[in-house]
């Protein structure tokens, strides 16, 4: 069975400040992970993705995430946060190809604050 | 470039009541599609998919059914709605080879069963 654990439901940090927002998995095969963001009352924008190589994948507007399998891990991360950052993130398992559908599993969602 | 369009934004509908919630995709051919449901505050959960016209596959029924008439049509529906569909549904794409099937999601229909 596949699983995907967002550990803080919750995060509040400044304008200006890092965050990480973290991601733990657990799949026994090849898969993918991405990442998320749900403005509120609005459908999911992809961020970023990892399937292979360089464990650390760049996304849109300063976003990047790391890969660790010995971990089981995906986690999120950005330098200097702004106001409009302000979301839920989820993180998503998705298992490699299997006959033409992409399944998604999605965590239970980060909501992560900034504050001015 | 590709678009994805829900209907309706949003509904209010009594309990036994049918419903048809619609999403269509531009500017691509042959995508597979997707239906998925979220409770309020709440995560993700996949209920559909298609590949091809006229073919669906379902992963979880909540007592909805989903069909797909047209190449870029997808519609999500139940004879008779219970207090349990209340949520928010999303439509979402992708295509098999294009950036290993990364999903794009549409802008939802938020549903309120009462």
């Amino acid at each position: 069975t596949q699983t995907v654990s967002q550990s803080d439901a919750h995060v509040t940090v400044f304008e200006g400040d890092s965050v990480e927002l973290r991601c733990n998995y657990s799949y026994g095969g090849s898969i993918y992970l991405s990442w998320y963001i749900q403005h509120h009352g609005r459908g999911l924008q992809f961020l970023l993705k990892y399937y292979s190589g360089n464990p650390v994948v760049q996304g849109v507007n300063g976003f990047e995430a790391e890969f660790s399998k010995s971990d089981s891990s995906f986690h999120l991360r950005k330098a200097s946060v702004h106001w409009s950052d302000s979301a839920v993130y989820f993180c998503a398992v998705s298992p490699m190809n299997q006959g033409g559908s992409a399944k998604l599993i999605f965590g239970e969602g980060t909501k992560l604050t900034v504050s001015s | 470039a590709q678009t994805i369009h829900q209907w309706p934004v949003a509904e209010i509908k009594a309990v036994g009541s049918p419903l048809s919630l619609g999403c269509t995709i531009k500017g691509k051919s042959s995508p597979n599609l997707y239906w998925y449901w979220q409770a309020t505050g709440g995560t993700l959960q996949q209920l559909f998919y298609s590949i091809t016209v006229g073919q669906v596959e379902s992963v979880v029924q909540l007592n909805l059914s989903a069909s797909r008439p047209k190449d870029d049509q997808f519609i999500l529906s139940t004879e008779k709605l219970l207090l349990s569909h209340s949520g928010f549904y999303l439509c979402a794409w992708s295509m098999l080879g294009d950036n290993q099937d990364t999903q794009y999601f549409g802008p939802g229909t938020r549903l309120l069963v009462l």
